[in-house]
């Protein structure tokens, strides 16, 4: 079975450092897809970053970067000069199944920046 | 805003109850699913229709069932409702038939509370 795994419950830093959530995937699919959710205080989930297993590429978004690496099943993400609006619940998920979209999630980290 | 269109944001009921969540897809997305995120079981897909159609099924109970209507929306019934039944449930959408690479594209969700 598919599994993601988030290590990390909570992490605490101070505003300007720099953080990295950690996630791990399971799948026995050569072709698969991997995203990043935000979950902010208000609840909604937002949409990241999606990248496909074929693409092994780092990807940076203004203060964000995604590190993906095939052989240790890792999709970490950084967020660089971490600041307070970035205090969110962070979800890594796996595509699973042809043909549907049934997301797997991680439990999630709670990231905290402090002031 | 994610264009995902929820109601109601909150509701509680008693045990026993049912209960109908709404939920309106992005303008010219064609699937619709549905998630249950609780704190012991995370996040966790329940049920997914494509243009009316059933694609696929999840973790979903028997007392509940779901259904998405010619034009688009789609409604989550919740019956004989149960303590653990208390969520946060999300609707998303998403543009293509087999979108494995699709994001999702969340709504606020409804938080519902039985009592």
């Amino acid at each position: 079975a598919q599994k993601v795994t988030q290590a990390q419950t909570e992490i605490s830093v101070v505003e300007k450092e720099d953080v990295t959530l950690d996630c791990v995937y399971e799948t026995r699919d050569t072709t698969y897809y991997l995203f990043w959710y935000k979950q902010p205080p208000s609840g909604e989930l937002v949409f990241l970053i999606r990248r496909n297993s074929f693409d092994e590429q780092n990807e940076i978004s203004g203060r964000y970067s995604w590190n993906f690496q095939k052989s240790t099943s890792s999709f970490n993400f950084t967020i660089t000069a971490s600041q307070v609006v970035d205090s969110a619940v962070y979800f890594c998920a796996l595509s699973e199944g042809a043909g549907a979209q049934k997301l797997v999630f991680g439990q999630g980290t709670r990231l905290t920046i402090n002031p | 805003d994610s264009g995902v269109t929820q109601t109601p944001k909150h509701l509680i009921t008693a045990t026993g109850q049912r209960v109908t969540l709404r939920c309106s897809p992005r303008s010219g997305d064609l699937s619709v699913y549905w998630y249950q995120q609780s704190l012991d079981q995370g996040l966790q897909f329940l049920i997914q229709y494509y243009n009316g159609e059933e694609r696929a099924k999840g973790n979903i109970l028997e007392r509940f069932s779901a259904q998405q209507f010619p034009d688009l929306h789609s409604e989550l019934n919740l019956s004989s409702l149960e303590l653990g039944d208390s969520a946060l449930y999300f609707c998303a959408s998403s543009a293509s038939r087999q979108p494995r690479g699709s994001p999702l594209h969340f709504g606020n969700g409804t938080r519902l509370t039985v009592t």
